[in-house]
């Protein structure tokens, strides 16, 4: 089992919807959590950074950490053609904080 | 603020050939520092890390290797190049205290021909 799993997709939603983007994580100990964006041939931007379960809230993105069911998301309101993007999830690894686990990413495309 | 700031930003290179990429850091002091590779539809895959001058530890074993001449100076290094060794490169620094995230750099495409 992979440390942190992620749906590759692709997903393809319509301009304005909601996008849901989702990972799971095997270790409970993990503590902190990131989602990255990355636009095709640029390394990884980091979108959200939450070390705590709930949610935390940045303009249109809410990331939401649920550590019971060692679950996370991101979630992307009025989506824009502008977020269409890979976006990564990463979580501290409680064996060595130097190195966070990356899922591998989900490719999103916004319908204009 | 903090930049990183790597190069080339695509590199061809043939079989055989060396190779060193370069990354720095401005804006931070003792952050530490990582080369990632990323194959086309695949995750991150950490080849090294660095939490000081000097101090560098390998991830995967492969014909790859790193130094860290400088504080803020990361290099990736290779002697003859494999077919294999192509991807996207990625540097990567953090600071050097607990829970502190991680920043990329703008990657070099490297395609070995």
């Amino acid at each position: 089992q992979k440390e942190v799993e992620q749906d590759p997709g692709p997903l393809s939603v319509p301009e304005g919807a909601i996008v849901s983007l989702n990972c799971t994580y095997s270790n409970s100990a993990f503590q902190y959590f990131m989602w990255y964006r990355q636009y095709s041939r640029k390394g990884p931007e980091l979108l959200m950074y939450t070390y705590s379960s709930g949610n935390k809230e940045d303009g249109r993105f809410t990331a939401q950490v649920d550590k019971s069911s060692k679950y996370i998301s991101l979630f992307i309101r009025d989506s824009q053609p502008s977020d269409s993007a890979t976006y990564l999830c990463a979580t501290n690894n409680p064996f060595g904080n130097e190195k966070l686990t990356f899922g591998t990413g989900t490719r999103l495309t916004i319908i204009p | 603020s903090q930049t990183i700031h790597q190069w080339p930003a695509t590199l061809v290179q043939p079989v055989g050939s060396p190779l060193s990429l370069e990354c720095t850091v401005e804006g931070t002091s003792n952050p530490n520092l990582y080369w990632y590779r990323q194959a086309a539809g695949r995750g991150l895959q950490l080849l090294f890390y660095s939490v000081g001058i000097g101090q560098i530890s390998s991830e995967v074993p492969q014909n790859l290797s790193a130094s860290r001449p400088q504080d803020r100076q990361f290099i990736l290094s290779s002697k003859k190049l494999l077919l294999s060794d192509s991807g996207f490169y990625l540097c990567a620094w953090k600071g050097g205290y607990d829970n502190s995230p991680l920043h990329f750099g703008n990657g070099t495409r490297l395609t070995v021909t």
